[in-house]
């Protein structure tokens, strides 16, 4: 199956800071990308849409200023969590999907375990 | 978006099927019904999807029946390494929507 890379896997950082996450599709063109959030024993949650070269589409409640997404290729799209806090610590995890229907196959990463001291 | 209800765990044995239903009573005329398998701290792993009657691949089978209101997904012979939580996803049909991850089934499977 398709390989979807994410990095870092983990990070730690301070409150105030901003933490980029990459998240890659190994071997093959992506034309819509997704980010999930996931909390300790409960499921994912989609944080926004993204396709490639147009702006992401964010759920509701989710605050677009604060974690800023960018789908610039078909290969990468990145997940910017600015003025990270305590409450931002949590498991974020990308997909993707070479087109857009949805009866195609989203591939996921690794996840990427943020926690903000 | 069409809901999915699923039980919340359940527990198996090695050696044994496993089967896992899902409901999904307004599941609309486009809709694809998908599971996915995930483990502690790594991305869910796709395992099937399918739109009627049968599915199988090297890993389970998907069993859709005629009204497509349930599906079950059925593991054949688990070992303890099919523990994991198994999320049931119904696509909405409209071009370029995302499926919607219900609570998931715990599944445990004991020597």
């Amino acid at each position: 199956g398709a390989v979807v890379s994410q990095h870092p896997s983990w990070v730690i950082c301070k409150s105030g800071t901003s933490v980029k996450i990459e998240c890659r599709s190994l071997d093959f063109q992506a034309t819509t990308m997704f980010w999930y959030r996931q909390f300790p024993k409960q499921s994912l949650m989609l944080m926004a849409t993204s396709n490639e070269g147009s702006k992401a589409t964010y759920e509701q409640g989710v605050e677009k200023d604060k974690f800023l997404i960018n789908h610039a290729s078909l290969t990468l799209s990145t997940l910017t969590v600015t003025s990270a806090h305590p409450e931002d610590s949590s498991f974020y995890i990308c997909s993707a999907r070479e087109g857009q229907l949805v009866q195609e196959t989203q591939y996921f990463g690794p996840g990427t375990r943020l926690l903000v001291l | 978006l069409a809901k999915t209800t699923q039980p919340i765990s359940m527990d198996s044995y090695e050696g044994q099927e496993v089967n896992i239903t899902c409901s999904h009573n307004n599941i609309a005329t486009n809709d694809y019904i998908t599971w996915y398998q995930q483990f502690p701290s790594q991305g869910p792993r796709f395992i099937i999807q399918g739109y009627k009657t049968k599915v199988t691949n090297e890993v389970a089978s998907l069993f859709i029946p005629a009204d497509r209101k349930s599906s079950t997904l059925s593991l054949p012979r688990v070992s303890l390494s099919d523990t994991a939580v198994y999320y049931c996803l119904v696509g909405d049909g409209n071009y370029g929507q995302n499926f919607v991850f219900g609570p998931g089934t715990r599944l445990s499977v004991l020597p």
